[in-house]
C-alpha cells in the first residue's frame, strides 16, 4: 500500500539556518505529493504541493521538488525562523483515491 | 473566505459513551474528509463523503459512521466509545474527490 516516510524529529536549528527535512514516499503511478504544517493546538495547512514529476512547490520560503526517479519531495528553506516552529508533514494522494496518506510528522524548532 | 470549520473544539466523554462532531466546509466545497490523529502521529483516514454518498473509507471499525447533508456539512458519530479514541479529529474539504483538501483546526477528543 500507500506510504510515507519522513526524517525522525525533533530537529532543533538555530534562526537563520538552512532547513532540510527528508521525506520519501512509495505508491503505484504518479501520485500528487504535498507538505502541510501543523503549528502547536491547530489543524493542518496545506504549505506546498507539487502534482508532477520535476515540479516544484513553494511558499513562503519553502521549497520542495518532486523527484520520481528517487521516490522523494524534501522540504528545504534557505533561512528559518522562530516563527516555523511546527510540525510538517509529507503526504501523498493519487489519482482515484480518495484519501491523503501521511507520514508521521517532523518537528522543527528553532531556537533564536 | 471563511475556512473548514468544526464543532465542538474540545470534548471530554467516557467510555461507553456515544459522541457527535460537526464539520463545515469551505463554500463551493463538496466532498468533506474525516481523519483521525492521534497524539505524535500523522492523520489517518476514516471517511470521505461526496454529494451525500461515501465514496471512502479507511480502516475503522464500525462504531464510526458519518453522513453528508445537502448544505455540503457533516457529522462524524463514534459510539461506545473507547479510551483509544482519544485524539484530534480533523474534518478536510475540496471541490471534488481527488482535489487538494483543507484541514480544519479539528476537534480534541478525550476519552475517560
Amino acid at each position: 500500500g500507500d506510504s510515507v516516510t519522513q526524517m525522525e524529529g525533533p530537529v532543533t536549528l538555530s534562526e537563520e539556518a538552512f532547513l532540510t527535512i527528508n521525506c520519501t514516499y512509495t505508491a503505484t503511478g504518479y501520485p500528487s505529493l504535498f507538505w502541510y504544517v501543523q503549528y502547536p493546538g491547530e489543524g493542518l495547512q496545506l504549505l506546498l504541493k507539487a502534482t508532477k514529476a520535476d515540479d516544484k512547490g513553494s511558499n513562503k520560503g519553502f521549497e520542495a521538488t518532486y523527484r520520481k526517479e528517487t521516490t522523494s519531495f524534501h522540504l528545504e528553506k534557505g533561512s528559518v525562523q522562530v516563527s516555523d516552529s511546527a510540525v510538517y508533514f509529507c503526504a501523498l494522494s493519487r489519482r482515484g483515491y480518495q484519501k491523503v496518506t501521511f507520514g508521521t510528522g517532523t518537528k522543527l524548532q528553532v531556537i533564536p | 473566505d471563511a475556512g473548514v470549520t468544526q464543532s465542538p473544539t474540545h470534548l471530554i466523554k467516557t467510555r461507553g459513551q456515544q459522541v457527535t462532531l460537526r464539520c463545515s466546509p469551505i463554500s463551493g466545497h463538496k466532498s468533506v474528509s474525516w481523519y483521525q490523529q492521534v497524539l505524535g502521529q500523522g492523520p489517518q483516514f476514516i471517511f470521505q463523503y461526496y454529494e451525500k454518498e461515501e465514496r471512502g473509507r479507511g480502516n475503522f471499525p464500525d462504531r464510526f459512521s458519518a453522513r453528508q447533508f445537502p448544505n455540503y456539512s457533516s457529522e462524524l458519530n463514534v459510539n461506545a466509545l473507547l479510551l483509544g479514541d482519544s485524539a484530534l479529529y480533523l474534518c478536510a474539504s475540496s471541490p471534488r474527490t481527488e482535489d487538494t483538501q483543507y484541514f480544519g483546526p479539528g476537534t480534541r477528543l478525550t476519552v475517560l
